[in-house]
């Protein structure tokens, strides 16, 4: 069974200052997929950003950036230069593994921290 | 219209009820998802489609019953739900074809229906 584990369950932070959210997750995978969703007020999941567990780079995308430690099995997401749009609930999801087509892209997600950017 | 759209985006019902809640993907994927957002817990998968074909259900009281007519649309039916059922309803879709970890194959969320069961 997997798990995620989002221990900051809500934060402040500057406008224009990066900020760091904390993802650990247990698993007993070789293989498995990370990522992280934006969930503004009007309640859609919004994709940022993937990381594979075999990329030996950390994955960016813009002002997004996953920090992976796979040994301590940790995925963070770093918001750089934050912006007042960025305030929402971030949450933290693993894919599990899947060898077979028919199965779908089942994700496992942790409990979200809430971010409030101040100007 | 463009991504994954869900109707109605509020629904409040009775305990005795009966109602549906629809999505419609326009992007071309082959796989859809239910997933139930309850206040202080994490998301929960309910339900996988994966060309038309229920892939998964995760313990899903028989009061939920979903239904697939074709890959871009997916339903949700609701019968004498309880007070706890009162959640927001997230579908989403990804390309259905992965296999293995190769590739990101992102799930794409619709904006959720907001259900308040008296």
């Amino acid at each position: 069974a997997q798990k995620i584990t989002q221990t900051q369950p809500g934060m402040f932070v500057q406008e224009k200052e990066a900020v760091t959210l904390d993802c650990t997750y247990d698993t007993s995978d070789q293989s498995y997929g990370l990522f992280w969703y934006k969930q503004p007020s009007s309640g859609e999941m919004i994709f940022l950003i993937y990381q594979g567990s075999y990329d030996e780079q950390n994955a960016t995308e813009g002002r997004y950036s996953l920090n992976f430690q796979k040994a301590r099995k940790s995925a963070n997401l770093v918001i750089s230069a934050s912006q007042l749009g960025d305030s929402a609930m971030y949450f933290c999801a693993m894919r599990e593994p899947n060898m077979i087509k028919a199965a779908g892209n089942k994700l496992t997600f942790g409990g979200g921290t809430r971010v409030l950017v101040k100007p | 219209e463009t991504g994954v759209t869900q109707t109605p985006r509020h629904l409040v019902m009775g305990m005795t009820n009966k109602k549906s809640l629809k999505c419609e993907q326009h992007l071309g994927h082959n796989a859809m998802y239910w997933y139930k957002q309850s206040a202080k817990k994490p998301l929960e998968l309910m339900f996988v489609y994966n060309f038309k074909e229920q892939t998964e259900n995760n313990s899903v009281p028989s009061r939920f019953s979903p239904e697939c007519p074709n890959s871009s649309h997916l339903f949700l039916h609701l019968h004498t739900l309880q007070p706890e059922d009162s959640a927001l309803y997230l579908c989403a879709s990804s390309q259905g074809k992965e296999t293995g970890i190769s590739g990101a194959n992102v799930l794409t969320f619709g904006a959720g229906s907001r259900l308040t069961v008296l």
